[in-house]
């Protein structure tokens, strides 16, 4: 249990383009779903906790109009790079925990990523 | 200051040993979890193990256990009788918080790189 599908695994635009990514809760539902970026060789960043039915909340430094998110539903939030560069070129990986066990001790439950590069 | 610190860069380690991952934490909360992610190369991370604060037992999983030392703010990672396919990078994390509505990020640490030589 507690799959979360992400796709597309990678993606390759042109500079300029948007890209989205979606992130989907297979066999749970979650009022939130986070979207981390993660650079070769180093650790995971958070970029923004996505809300189901409101504003995302992004953390500093994290444009709010350059990456989209929208949370339509308790399974779905998607992540749209808008104009992107190459140096928007990283890998960003979104994670969930199911809403009935949500909870401070709960892990989250990671997709597989999407490995984004910008041309 | 740094809410999660790994010192080890990268380890190296012979096949079936044993093999300890160090992690030391920061946080005034009461209520926090810690928690081991697995990552190898193809970038998906792996849930291993978790350790609640008010756990008084160190957390096991299989060959995972957690060694939790709450008053030296401490949750290293052992992986007992090492295999090639332990070979990844491995991070601590923490989830700080009291309430239940499920919006506590997760805050990780800079990793380590565990190589298992045959």
């Amino acid at each position: 249990g507690a799959v979360v599908s992400q796709h597309p695994s990678r993606v390759i635009c042109k500079s300029g383009t948007s890209v989205k990514i979606e992130c989907r809760s297979l066999d749970f539902q979650a009022t939130t779903m986070f979207w981390y970026r993660q650079f070769p060789k180093q650790s995971l960043m958070l970029m923004a906790t996505s809300n189901e039915g409101s504003k995302a909340t992004y953390e500093q430094g994290v444009e709010k109009d350059k990456f989209l998110i929208n949370h339509a539903s308790l399974t779905l939030s998607t992540l749209t790079v808008t104009s992107a560069h190459p140096e928007d070129s990283s890998f960003y990986i979104c994670s969930a925990t199911p809403l009935a066990v949500s909870s401070y001790n709960s892990p989250l439950h990671f997709g597989n990523g999407t490995r984004l590069t910008v041309t | 200051a740094q809410k999660i610190t790994q010192t080890q860069p990268g380890m190296f380690v012979q096949e079936k040993e044993a093999v300890t991952l160090d992690c030391t934490y920061d946080t005034s909360d009461q209520s926090y979890g810690l928690f081991w992610y697995k990552q190898p190369s193809s970038g998906e991370m792996i849930f291993l193990i978790y350790q609640g604060s008010y756990d008084e037992q160190n957390a096991t999983e299989g060959r995972y256990s957690l060694n939790f030392q709450k008053a030296r703010k401490s949750a290293n990672l052992v992986i007992s009788a090492s295999q090639l396919g332990d070979s990844a990078m491995y991070f601590c994390a923490m989830r700080e918080g009291i309430s239940n509505f499920g919006n506590e990020k997760l805050t990780f640490g800079t990793g380590t790189r565990l190589t298992i030589i045959p």
